[in-house]
């Protein structure tokens, strides 16, 4: 049971423009929403996060955006960069325990 | 500089062997975790601490065993019952639900 989705595997966008990573969500009592980056060969790092009593989150060039009636939550990055290439997971937190979704591979073309 | 730690960062098992991987923090946390990602699928948790000398299963524990006799460290055992032990494995610590700190990982390989 995949509570938290992220339907699209891969995404291809071109430098300078905006990436929106898309994600679904299935209980209602997760309390944090987060954004992990990874490389090949390492380990997720930290994006951002958003509070389940917010509607959206801003830094720098990255804004997520959560609407709670659809269970929907999204990612933004403008403009994008060639190293904002990598794998995006959206996680959510349930008392302090994470669930990630499957990830979805971002590739910026210069 | 504080972080987690992760070694080997390659590893190779024979069948029907144990292995152990090691997790090392100086981060202070109380809670560590161990995830394990398959190609196109998201982390899946293998067990979790939160305190010392205590930990829980998580979604995927068959076949793997933990430790947390010392507060910095979370090692984890692939044992011969992992069926498809084959995967890159994370561990994480953290101090509160947003604070997670994950490892570089750690690619373990059968042959």
């Amino acid at each position: 049971d995949q509570q938290v989705k992220q339907n699209s595997p891969s995404l291809s966008v071109q430098e300078g423009r905006i990436s929106i990573l898309n994600c679904d969500y299935t209980n209602s009592m997760f309390d944090y929403f987060l954004w992990y980056k990874k490389y090949p060969a390492e380990g997720p790092t930290f994006l951002i996060s958003i509070s389940s009593i917010k509607d959206k989150n801003e830094d720098g060039r990255f804004t997520v955006f959560l609407n709670k009636s659809a269970k929907h939550l999204s990612l933004h990055i403008v403009p994008s960069q060639p190293g904002d290439s990598a794998v995006y997971f959206c996680v959510s937190s349930n008392t302090g325990k994470l669930i990630f979704g499957q990830g979805t591979t971002l590739q910026v073309k210069p | 500089d504080g972080g987690i730690t992760q070694s080997p960062k390659y590893l190779f098992r024979k069948e029907g062997q144990n292995v152990t991987l090691s997790c090392e923090q100086n981060l202070n946390h109380d809670a560590m975790y161990w995830y394990r990602q398959d190609p196109g699928q998201g982390l899946r948790l293998i067990y979790y601490s939160q305190i010392v000398n205590d930990f829980q299963k998580g979604d995927i524990a068959e076949g793997y065993s933990v430790s947390r006799e010392k507060k910095e460290s979370f090692p984890l055992t692939v044992t011969s019952a992992q069926k498809n032990p084959t995967a890159f494995y994370l561990c994480a610590s953290s101090i509160q639900p947003i604070g997670y700190t994950f490892g570089s990982g750690t690619r373990l390989t059968v042959v």
